[in-house]
């Protein structure tokens, strides 16, 4: 069993409309936990972190986790085409140090 | 501004060639990670390093050396490249130890995109 899971898509929106990302973690003892955006050839890049139970957002971007169901979400309200790309969920166990990194979510947004 | 950096965006190998990839980081980080990431296969652990001439293997070491002279440089060396090392490299650095602040947590270069013929 991979340490995080994502559904791999890939999944659609128009523009405008609220865009839904998911991810299922193993380790009880992951603290922190990371969605990186990635466009097709570039490298991976941090857009939302979370440690605390519940909701957090920034801008358009909200992350939600729910550790007692090992469970963490990216919403992205008001899709924009630009946001069109992989989007990876990771956490990280201090027991470990180890990132872990799910197999990532494509989505695009349709104009 | 944080910054890794990588020694080629592109490169292309022959099969049986030595192959050394290299990375810089400017954050003094403790942590350094190689990656290889694949269609389908998301990112994989090769290796990482949490000091310098420290290295612990990842869930894909097999073909692969690393070497950590220094705190900054992190290479990862194909000793005989085969064509099924055929792949984006990442690397990557982080604190030791990732704490509740933004900004701890694993950074990316732009990846070198190997090709072994």
């Amino acid at each position: 069993q991979k340490e995080v899971e994502q559904n791999s898509g890939p999944l659609s929106v128009p523009e405008g409309a609220i865009a839904s990302l998911n991810c299922t973690y193993s380790d009880r003892g992951s603290q922190s936990f990371f969605w990186y955006r990635q466009y097709s050839g570039k490298s991976p890049e941090l857009i939302m972190f979370i440690y605390s139970n519940g909701d957090k957002e920034d801008g358009r971007f909200t992350a939600q986790l729910n550790k007692a169901s090992q469970y963490v979400s990216l919403l992205i309200r008001d899709s924009q085409p630009s946001d069109s790309a992989t989007y990876l969920c990771a956490s990280y166990s201090n027991t470990g140090n180890q990132f872990y990194f799910g197999t990532g979510t494509s989505l695009t947004v349709i104009p | 501004d944080v910054k890794v950096t990588q020694s080629s965006r592109y490169l292309v190998k022959r099969t049986g060639e030595k192959v050394f990839l290299e990375c810089v980081q400017d954050m003094d980080h403790e942590n350094m990670f190689w990656y290889r990431q694949d269609p389908g296969l998301g990112l994989r652990l090769i290796y990482f390093s949490y000091d310098v001439k420290m290295k612990e293997k990842g869930d894909i070491p097999e073909g692969y050396s690393v070497s950590r002279e220094k705190k900054e440089r992190f290479s990862l060396i194909l000793e005989s490249a085969s064509t099924n090392q055929t792949s984006m490299y990442l690397c990557a650095s982080s604190t030791l130890t990732v704490t509740r602040d933004s900004t701890d947590t694993q950074y990316f270069g732009p990846g070198t995109r190997l090709t072994v013929l």
